[in-house]
């Protein structure tokens, strides 16, 4: 079946602009995370859904980091006013949510800010 | 602080040869750790799963094991093939948490 689709793959965008990132998580899969993974570093965790609980927002670097979940479908993580710091790629998983599931990622969108 | 470890930071082999990656953590309660393989440019694919009853499990080549006890974890890989070139992440979840822990990988390079 069809698995995690992020879009773009490829985001080039000028220092002050706005970017949203898109993912469509497998369908039935009820929780869904976002990643930011730097040049070479590890998965750095962004944020969690599960369903239509409140979202985890801990990972969130700052305040011009956001995303929404509409139920069960599709995400969209925006970063407003991006910042060369912000250049990474985004992944995003999502998961059947009970308890020993592995999480499914997409391939990431790769940000680059100028 | 719930932490994973993992070491080498990077190796290299030459393919046909065996390797053995580690993985130290202190996430508490445990549940589960799982290894995941990153391909370049790809996002991470489960390899195999660990829950605490569990010391050993194999998936082909590669063979996971886990001691509860040290908080430790390996994953060898038996008969390395150029394909196995990637970076490996120890992730563990906790039983308090839907919010895994991840390593920050060994990046395997597997030369002919």
């Amino acid at each position: 079946g069809a698995g995690v689709s992020q879009s773009p793959s490829n985001k080039v965008t000028e220092k002050g602009k706005d970017v949203e990132l898109r993912c469509d998580p497998i369908s039935g899969h009820t929780a869904l995370y976002w990643y930011r993974q730097r040049l070479g570093q590890g998965l750095e965790f962004l944020i969690y859904f599960q369903g239509n609980s409140a979202p985890d927002k801990s990972g969130l670097p700052s305040d011009r980091f956001s995303a929404e979940r509409t139920g069960e479908s599709v995400s969209t993580l925006t970063i407003q006013r991006t910042q060369q710091e912000d250049s990474a790629v985004y992944l995003c998983a999502s998961s059947l949510a009970e308890g020993l599931k592995p999480l499914h990622f997409g391939n990431g969108t790769r940000l680059t800010v100028t | 602080k719930n932490q994973v470890e993992q070491s080498p930071q990077s190796l290299i082999i030459l393919e046909g040869k065996n390797c053995t990656l580690q993985c130290n953590y202190t996430v508490s309660p445990f549940s589960n750790l799982r290894w995941y393989k990153q391909d370049t440019g790809r996002g991470p694919v489960s390899l195999t799963i660990m829950t605490f009853s569990e010391n050993t499990k194999s998936n082909g080549r590669y063979t996971a094991t886990l001691d509860a006890d040290t908080k430790q974890s390996s994953l060898h890989i038996t008969a390395s093939q150029l394909s196995d070139s990637a970076s490996y992440i120890c992730v563990v979840s906790s039983g308090g948490s839907y919010i895994p822990t991840f390593g920050r990988g060994t990046s395997l390079i597997v030369h002919p």
